[in-house]
């Protein structure tokens, strides 16, 4: 079965330092993985995608096939980084995104 | 810029009542999903349908139905709310893609916080 793991709550850091929310996967196909972020009095939104290995906002996520990790890293922290931010994961060229149970960041000055 | 509209934002109903949740997007997307979002659990699918007419079950469909009458509009019904059905409730839309369901990115609307008291 498909599942996605975020085991961290509430994460809160100091302005600054560096960020990781950790999410892992089970899944015995090909995955797609995301990171999806809803900030306060907005809708959730994508923040970044594996296949495009890009870097979002100073946000970037490796996929590791091996820990069936994608955790999403930041080097510095900024205060607008605050947010919930949910890892989901798809099958490859499928319908449904399963999602995590969210990771809120608070991020203090 | 795509545009998710979920009809109501805020609604309190009682027990036993019939509720309609409308969901309009104007970006021409095929596939559309319901999900609802609960602390601690996440976002969980309802339903999703990728054509009009069309509908797929998801994770938790008890208690729940769905209708797809134009492209643009997905409506999720409670038929007989009951309190374990207060929650947010999130629509979403995507893009079909030649070749796969769809690129994989869901828009979302705002969101429709029902209580069943």
């Amino acid at each position: 079965a498909q599942r996605v793991t975020q085991p961290e709550k509430l994460l809160s850091v100091f302005k600054g330092a560096p960020v990781e929310l950790k999410c892992n996967y089970s899944y015995s196909g090909s995955p797609e993985l995301f990171w999806y972020v809803q900030y306060s009095r907005q809708r959730l939104q994508l923040l970044l995608r594996h296949i495009s290995r890009e870097s979002i906002k100073g946000f970037t996520a490796d996929l590791n096939k091996g820990e069936t990790s994608f955790h999403l890293k930041k080097p510095f922290a900024q205060e607008e980084d605050s947010a919930m931010y949910y890892c989901a994961l798809r099958r490859a060229g499928g319908f449904k995104t399963i999602f995590g149970a969210g990771t809120r960041l608070f991020v203090k000055a | 810029d795509v545009k998710v509209t979920q009809s109501s934002r805020y609604l309190v109903k009682r027990t036993g009542e019939k509720v309609f949740l409308e969901c309009v997007q104007d970006m021409d997307h095929e596939n559309m999903f319901w999900y609802r979002q609960d602390p601690g659990l996440g976002l969980r699918l309802i339903y999703f349908s990728y054509d009009v007419k069309m509908k797929e079950k998801g994770d938790i469909p008890e208690g729940y139905s769905v209708s797809r009458e134009k492209k643009e509009r997905f409506s999720l019904i409670l038929e007989s709310a009951s309190t374990n059905q207060t929650s947010m409730y999130l629509c979403a839309s995507s893009l079909w893609i030649a070749g796969g369901s769809h690129t994989g990115e869901l828009f979302f609307g705002e969101g429709s916080r029902l209580t069943v008291l």
